[in-house]
């Protein structure tokens, strides 16, 4: 399984874009990169998954260069309730089965100020 | 909100007991997965069920069990309890798509503490 390295934490101000970068060197060529929030007390929500090149849904876009051994999320104009935990997880299926688990690293917490 | 519920909210046991921790998963969902959760870490996978089967596990003793019923909804045991056994317990179910690209529904999870 790809181990990942992700910031410990950032700040941003409300209205910024804020980037976090994920390092994943061992990615599998079989694997995908996918993002979840987590705000205290609650589970993880799914953010957005890619594979290759670029990602974009109605709350974030995702970046994924050709050699595929990062991945950045792009999180546009934060306001203070972006405020949270985000894990950048890789992983895909298993071999030999056709579902897929979640290994958590210890993710980057995001503090958005006014 | 994902659909998926958990019971209880909090639970306080001592050391030795044993506790029972419910989870109810999106109707059609045919995969659970339980994590383990300790306070400033991330979720630790603990075991994975697809139909009611064990179909993986993570790194935990087999004093962690599980089930899984037709009904969508799913246990976590964990017997002779330990203090380090406090945290927060998530289920998540998915649709169990092959392809990696199995998107994971969390519940709110439970707070365990043992004393």
């Amino acid at each position: 399984l790809a181990k990942t390295t992700q910031p410990i934490s950032m700040d941003s101000y409300e209205g910024q874009e804020v980037n976090i970068t994920c390092s994943h060197n061992n990615i599998a060529t079989n694997d995908y990169i996918t993002w979840y929030q987590q705000f205290p007390s609650q589970g993880p929500r799914f953010i957005i998954q890619g594979y290759k090149t670029k990602v974009t849904n109605e709350v974030a876009s995702l970046f994924i260069p050709a050699d595929r051994k990062s991945s950045t999320l792009s999180l546009p104009r934060v306001s203070l309730s972006d405020t949270a935990v985000y894990y950048c997880l890789v992983g895909g299926l298993d071999r030999g089965s056709t579902l897929g688990r979640l290994y958590f690293g210890r993710g980057t917490q995001l503090t958005v100020w006014p | 909100e994902t659909g998926v519920t958990q019971s209880p909210t909090h639970l306080i046991k001592t050391r030795g007991q044993q506790v029972t921790l419910r989870c109810s998963s999106q109707s059609g969902h045919n995969t659970v997965s339980w994590y383990q959760q300790a306070l400033g870490q991330g979720p630790q996978f603990i075991f994975q069920y697809y139909r009611e089967e064990e179909n993986g596990r993570g790194n935990f003793p087999p004093r962690f069990s599980g089930l899984q019923f037709p009904n969508y909804s799913s246990e976590l045991n964990v017997n002779a309890l330990e203090l380090d056994d406090s945290a927060l317990y998530l289920c998540a179910s998915s649709l169990g798509q092959p392809g990696g690209t199995d998107t994971q529904y969390f519940g709110p999870g439970t707070r365990l503490t043992v004393l």
